[in-house]
């Protein structure tokens, strides 16, 4: 299948501090990616969906403004999340896909804590 | 109504048996459908995807659709212990851009 290269695997970051997580797809080229969050033991949450060169489109009670996606390109697309808390702790997994009905590859996810 | 809905088990199973996995969606439009395992602590991966009714079979896996009754069905001939994950039944709209997940089973293959 194709790869999904997610960095960094793990980060620890301060209350109020900002992370940013990168999403690459390595071997094809992705029109659209989406960014997922999975508390421990529940459902993946899907978070927002991005097409290259576009504004990303978040789900409903998904703060746009405290997490910024970014799809530069056809391969890249970041996750940064601003002035981070303790709640937002989480594991952030992306997947990217070359089309709309196409399978959809994941990332490794990044597990995020913040104290 | 939940838009994919998956048993959430646990589904335990013996060593080498048939491990049966079945997934309902509401969308009658629905167009494109995947199966993922997802390991603890881990992202999900891709096992199989579907599109057209019938069975597709890829070494000791075999997915299932039937359109008529909004069904998909993984099967795992040969049940290994390294089996044991939760799977993931996703479903594409057409002309939606997101896969809508199910919850997920958990299966549980004892040695």
């Amino acid at each position: 299948g194709a790869v999904v290269s997610q960095h960094p695997s793990w980060v620890i970051c301060k209350s109020g501090t900002s992370v940013k997580i990168e999403c690459r797809s390595l071997d094809f080229q992705a029109t659209t990616m989406f960014w997922y969050r999975q508390f421990p033991k529940q459902s993946l949450m899907l978070m927002a969906t991005s097409n290259e060169g576009s504004k990303a489109t978040y789900e409903q009670g998904v703060e746009k403004d405290k997490f910024l996606i970014n799809h530069a390109s056809l391969t890249l697309s970041t996750l940064t999340v601003t002035s981070a808390h303790p709640e937002d702790s989480s594991f952030y997994i992306c997947s990217a896909r070359v089309s709309m009905n196409t399978e959809a590859f994941f990332g490794q996810g990044t597990r995020l804590t913040v104290v | 109504q939940k838009e994919v809905e998956q048993n959430s088990g646990p589904l335990s199973v013996p060593e080498g048996a048939i491990a049966s996995l079945n997934c309902t969606y509401s969308d009658r439009g629905s167009q494109s459908f995947f199966w993922y395992r997802q390991y603890s602590g881990k992202s999900p991966e891709l096992i199989m995807s579907i599109y057209s009714n019938g069975d597709k079979e890829d070494g000791r896996f075999t997915a299932q659709l039937n359109k008529a009754s909004q069904y998909v069905s993984l099967l795992i001939r040969d049940s290994q212990p390294s089996d044991s994950a939760t799977y993931l039944c996703a479903v594409n709209g057409w002309g939606f851009q997101k896969l809508v997940f199910g919850t997920g089973t958990r299966l549980l293959v004892s040695p």
